[in-house]
């Protein structure tokens, strides 16, 4: 079972914005503002997609942002695209030197 | 841009080690500080350890499952970090991940394509 919660599946249409949710506890997401959200096409490795709860990385499509409220982190995807269909996954910086992570949210777009 | 290269993945046996090896390229290797996750076969991921550079003191930190069986070691000469794995169960089978920490030191920038490593009789 993964330290952080994120919902199994989240589907949507072209076009449409879709929000993925990460709930953890005062002891990684509620302490820190160190969320990030990486993205996973099959048999690839993940991808940096969010950083520091919603800061982007160079030359990433500002279709994807971050937010945070309280123990949970969430990832929204506007526009939402065909290429977008993956799994996404949250991690987050916890007390005593670690990092935690979701189970991870497969997106499919319909 | 960096690029990361593991090697040394396979098939071992319960109690077995392997070490697994992971060259980095494009980046000033020796003041990175680097990471290794894991991800079980259709799971999620999980932190394994991390090593820093020897400026900041070249210490390590493990998550739990692995503390006194696995072992993150560099070498800064050679661009390399390294994933020594001892008294491997069943539960270790999984993609190893060699990751560059970025940024504040929490956020994971790179990663290599991933070395498989499959603990069974």
């Amino acid at each position: 079972q993964s330290a952080l919660t994120q919902p199994a599946s989240v589907s949507g249409s072209p076009g449409q914005s879709i929000t993925i949710s990460c709930t953890g506890t005062n002891s990684d997401v509620g302490l820190y503002n160190f969320v990030s959200w990486y993205q996973q096409h099959p048999g690839e490795a993940p991808k940096l997609i969010i950083y520091d709860v919603n800061k982007r990385p160079s030359g990433l499509s500002s279709r994807f942002s971050g937010s945070k409220s309280g123990n949970t982190a969430s990832l929204t995807i506007s526009g939402l695209q065909a290429e977008d269909e993956a799994d996404y996954f949250c991690g987050s910086y916890s007390s005593t030197f670690t990092w935690v992570f979701g189970g991870g949210t497969k997106v499919t777009v319909l | 841009e960096g690029q990361l290269v593991e090697s040394g993945g396979g098939l071992v046996k319960p109690g077995g080690s392997l070490r697994l090896s992971c060259a980095a390229s494009g980046i000033t290797f020796s003041k990175a500080w680097m990471s290794w996750i894991r991800q079980a076969p259709g799971k999620g991921l999980e932190w394994v350890g991390r090593i820093k550079n020897k400026a900041d003191g070249g210490t390590t930190d493990y998550a739990a499952p692995v503390k006194g069986r696995f072992s993150i070691s560099r070498d800064d000469s050679k661009n390399t970090l390294y994933l020594e794995m001892n008294s491997l169960k069943p539960d270790d089978t999984a993609v190893y991940y060699c990751t560059t920490l970025w940024g504040t030191g929490t956020t994971f920038l790179y990663w290599g394509q991933g070395a498989l490593v499959t603990v069974a009789p």
